[in-house]
């Protein structure tokens, strides 16, 4: 099958970790990407990893990778209201063009 | 550089009118997508061109057509709009490398209202 599936809201107080979980059925995908939408917005690409990979660190961000479940994680460290967006998780398979899209987590950050 | 860009911003169409959402990317990319965004359902891919003179249904094609007019235009056409296509529509590029990242840059977005 082709879905990947995330919570749809996700809230958090400013200053925590946020962790926003993805889990996907294709064991075949290469990539798996994180897209952020802000309001009114087309999503930009946040950050990625390859399918061979289990953890990549970026910043504030962390991304997991388990490929026995199937499951994908984004951890935002110390969050700020600046990171109030959607974010999609998404995956693609080989060499395909098409990358398939959860259908995102909002995540609000309350003060 | 202008990246991905897409005309108009905000559309309402009454029920059977006909339209054509435009789209435009500066970047050389070879691959141009066009995708739907509904509350709750995330992206739904409705037609692609993995490259200039090729297009490939999505997941969502039904009552949609397509035109690569060039390796930067790839336009979006409703010959007669539904309600159910209310919708905000994206626009999206990314170079065609086999086995390669393949990030998509999205533009905007189109606010479609069919009344």
């Amino acid at each position: 099958g082709e879905d990947v599936e995330q919570s749809l809201f996700l809230s958090v107080r400013e200053g925590d970790s946020s962790v926003i979980n993805c889990t996907y059925t294709d064991s075949s995908s290469t990539y798996l990407y994180w897209y952020k939408q802000e309001p009114g917005a087309g999503l930009q690409l946040l950050t990625y990893i390859f399918s061979n990979m289990d953890m990549k660190q970026d910043q504030r961000l962390t991304v997991l990778l388990n490929k026995k479940d199937k499951h994908l994680s984004l951890r935002i460290a110390d969050t700020q209201t600046g990171d109030s967006a959607i974010y999609f998780c998404a995956e693609k398979k080989g060499s395909a063009s098409k990358i398939i899209f959860g259908s995102g987590t909002r995540l609000s950050i309350r003060p | 550089n202008a990246g991905v860009t897409q005309t108009p911003k905000f559309q309402v169409l009454k029920t059977g009118q006909s339209m054509t959402l435009q789209c435009a990317q500066d970047m050389n990319h070879n691959s141009m997508y066009w995708y739907r965004q509904d509350p709750g359902m995330g992206l739904r891919l409705i037609y692609y061109s993995a490259s200039e003179g090729t297009t490939d249904k999505g997941e969502v094609p039904n009552g949609y057509n397509v035109s690569r007019l060039n390796k930067r235009e790839f336009s979006l056409r409703l010959e007669s709009a539904a309600p159910s296509q209310t919708s905000v529509y994206f626009c999206a590029s990314s170079d065609r490398l086999a086995g390669g990242l393949n990030e998509q840059f999205f533009g905007p977005g189109t606010r479609l209202t069919v009344l």
